[in-house]
């Protein structure tokens, strides 16, 4: 059973980095059908995608700010959004996209728990 | 481009409830739903418009043409109650919907 873990730092202060890391367990992030994406959800608010691994594509309005790499030698893959205020203050998940097919027919298939990253100084 | 879900829905117990997600042509682009209940993280109910995941029963079922995709769940059950959310692509993005609070009483 696949597993994804997201952890990094619960407080980060405005302007700073937010850094997190999502470990996959019970699979390998190294296979060619699947992309490993971040998505993040206010405090009682909807869901907003951040982005996905080996895409230029990302919200539109987090692209500037918002780096997705993945470390196959350690499993995981991680999210950095700089220049961070108040306003991303959220839960961060992070999530699988099953890739083998057209963008249009991809989805998100196994999600990790969510951790709260609150930006406050 | 944007994905309209209606803020809330009830349903009684046993009853089919219907949660609707409306987007311009959004029958020429290929829907997902995930169920979100309290606490918890996203889990993917549909996908690909009316395709099941392993392990997800068969009273969730899904549908889009025109201007709207229909998540059905048939015979709701209490464990049934959570939000849900509607995602399609648009020019290589992902959108969600707003969500849908559907409650069971």
């Amino acid at each position: 059973q696949l597993q994804l873990q997201e952890s990094g730092p619960g407080l980060v202060k405005p302007s700073e980095t937010l850094s997190l890391t999502c470990t996959v367990s019970g699979g390998s992030i190294s296979s060619n059908n699947y992309f490993w994406g971040w998505t993040r959800q206010p405090p009682g608010k909807g869901l907003e995608w951040i982005g996905y691994s080996g895409s230029t594509f990302y919200n539109p309005s987090l692209q500037s700010r918002v780096t997705i790499s993945v470390d196959t030698s350690k499993n995981q893959f991680s999210l950095k959004l700089n220049s961070v205020t108040v306003a991303d203050t959220a839960i961060y998940y992070c999530a699988r996209l099953v890739g083998r097919e057209l963008v249009p027919r991809r989805y998100f298939d196994y999600w990790g728990q969510g951790t709260l990253v609150t930006v406050s100084s | 481009y944007e994905l309209t879900q209606p803020p809330s829905v009830s349903v009684s117990p046993g009853q089919a409830a219907t949660i609707t997600c409306s987007g311009d042509q959004l029958g020429d682009k290929f829907v997902c739903w995930y169920q979100q209940r309290p606490g918890q993280s996203p889990l993917l109910v549909i996908y690909q418009d009316r395709k099941r995941p392993s392990g997800i029963p068969e009273r969730f079922s899904g549908s889009n043409s025109g201007n709207t995709a229909t998540l059905t769940i048939s015979e709701t059950q209490t464990m049934d109650e959570a939000d849900y959310y509607c995602q399609a692509w648009d020019s290589n993005t992902v959108i969600f919907g707003g969500g849908t609070r559907l409650t069971v009483l």
